[in-house]
């Protein structure tokens, strides 16, 4: 069974560029989490999507946007990036939306 | 005030140790509650859901109390390899998870 993989792993953009980040969900799970985890902070929740819709979201400007494609593989977009979107984009994928989360290695993003 | 608050340590014991940790939730109307585990610079594993009855996984007990809206962890026999950081979860009315900012455990030999 494959884990939920994440691409790339690290990343470094300066401000005010774009970055896309990638995530394949677990084998047969539907539901895919994104969080950004500051460091020394827990993970904060930013959006999830329950079969190709967003089902929520959390306290991030619309710069952060997100799809979820047929295979329930997702994507992030984070627009005009700033300094203080630095760190580490967590993906996580579920059997369902209210089932234990399992997370990817995570996208370590680094602005300048 | 957090969502989820943690001590957050560190908590430093000597190898066959016991030690406990306590988080607390603000939304009563939390659906499921979980503990995961963090290594440095690593992604949170789920160590184990957590239910009203309690549950025991080997060494690792947790026990939720939804009057108090207080969760805990047990690790008995603690080892080397149990170092990390221990992440208190709760799921939300809306599935969202939310994390408390985690305890951090060292085990020394």
């Amino acid at each position: 069974e494959t884990g939920v993989t994440q691409s790339p792993t690290h990343l470094i953009k300066t401000r005010g560029q774009q970055v896309t980040l990638r995530c394949s969900s677990q084998s047969g799970h539907n539901t895919v989490s994104w969080y950004q985890q500051a460091l020394g902070q827990g993970p904060q929740f930013i959006f999830q999507y329950y079969r190709e819709e967003e089902n929520g979201r959390g306290n991030f400007p619309p710069r952060f946007s997100g799809l979820q494609f047929p295979n329930y593989s997702s994507e992030l977009n984070v627009n005009a990036l700033e300094l203080d979107d630095s760190a580490l984009y967590l993906c996580a994928s579920s059997l369902d939306s209210n089932q234990p989360q399992h997370f990817g290695d995570g996208t370590r993003l680094s602005i300048l | 005030r957090k969502e989820v608050e943690q001590d957050p340590g560190p908590f430093n014991v000597p190898e066959g140790a016991t030690v406990a940790f306590n988080c607390t939730y603000s939304n009563s109307a939390s659906q499921s509650f979980f503990w995961y585990r963090q290594d440095c610079r690593k992604e949170p594993k789920l160590l184990m859901s957590v239910y009203s009855s309690g549950n025991e996984d080997g060494r690792f007990t947790a026990q939720l109390n939804r009057a108090s809206q207080y969760i805990s962890l047990l690790i008995r026999d603690s080892k080397l390899s149990d170092s990390a950081t221990y992440l208190c979860v709760v799921m939300d009315s809306s599935y969202k998870l939310i994390f408390g900012s985690g305890t951090r455990l060292l085990v020394r030999p």
